[in-house]
């Protein structure tokens, strides 16, 4: 079963607005975390945000927010003021467990975003 | 900034031949992870290690791959015999074990199978 979902396969957005990507997850965890990633078409995987399950504030770092709602299992992530080198494949990923396991992470099939001028 | 460094960046190769991937891990990161992603897709976990030892490589086709991490620090990944599926994108990330969440990624060997 997918464990991460991510319903929407690209979009696009003008810069300087805001952009939100849906992410849902399934786990019966009660110890969990959920990672975003960005990655260029250069390849490398950049890490964005990071929620834990336990958190009760929304995760934030810069222009990147996460929009937790730990019951309808959703992360979703908002890119505030959107810029050209947003431009990137966004990766939404989990892990299962506690904090000190092995860490493995699980991710969904991603959404691509175009800024556009 | 410390780096997750891998070797090549870009690798063709005939299908039967082999082939092998290394990387070197951010210092002092324990935990040290290949996952493959085809294109198109998420990543997956291929191996994982804890030091030198493997904790998890339930998703690595041991007929052909294998893995290793001598002295716990850098690590190869090898195919033998690369076939025409094995073609995608082999990133490695490393984690700082039980001190921070965050995994972070090499820039990824892309493996071209023909």
């Amino acid at each position: 079963a997918q464990k991460i979902t991510q319903t929407q396969p690209g979009m696009f957005v003008q810069e300087k607005e805001a952009v939100t990507l849906d992410c849902t997850y399934d786990t019966s965890d009660q110890s969990y975390g959920l990672f975003w990633y960005k990655q260029p078409s250069s390849g490398e995987m950049i890490f964005l945000i990071y929620q834990g399950s336990y958190d009760e504030q929304n995760a934030t770092e810069g222009r990147y927010s996460l929009n937790f709602q730990k019951a309808r299992k959703s992360a979703n992530l908002v890119i505030s003021a959107s810029q050209l080198g947003d431009s990137a494949m966004y990766f939404c990923a989990m892990r299962e467990g506690a904090t000190d396991s092995w860490g493995k992470l699980q991710f969904g099939a991603g959404t691509q975003v175009v800024v556009t001028p | 900034e410390a780096e997750v460094a891998q070797s090549p960046r870009y690798k063709i190769t005939e299908k039967s031949q082999a082939v092998a991937f290394w990387c070197d891990p951010i210092s002092g990161h324990a935990t040290l992870y290949w996952y493959r992603q085809i294109l198109g897709q998420g990543p997956e976990l291929l191996v994982q290690f804890q030091d030198e030892s493997v904790v998890d490589d339930s998703q690595l086709p041991k007929d052909r791959f294998s893995a290793e991490r001598l002295k716990g620090v850098d690590s190869t990944l090898k195919i033998q015999p690369a076939e025409l599926g094995d073609s995608a994108m082999y990133l490695c990330a490393s984690r700082r074990t039980g001190v921070t969440e965050t995994q972070y990624f090499g820039p990824g060997t892309r493996l071209l199978v023909l």
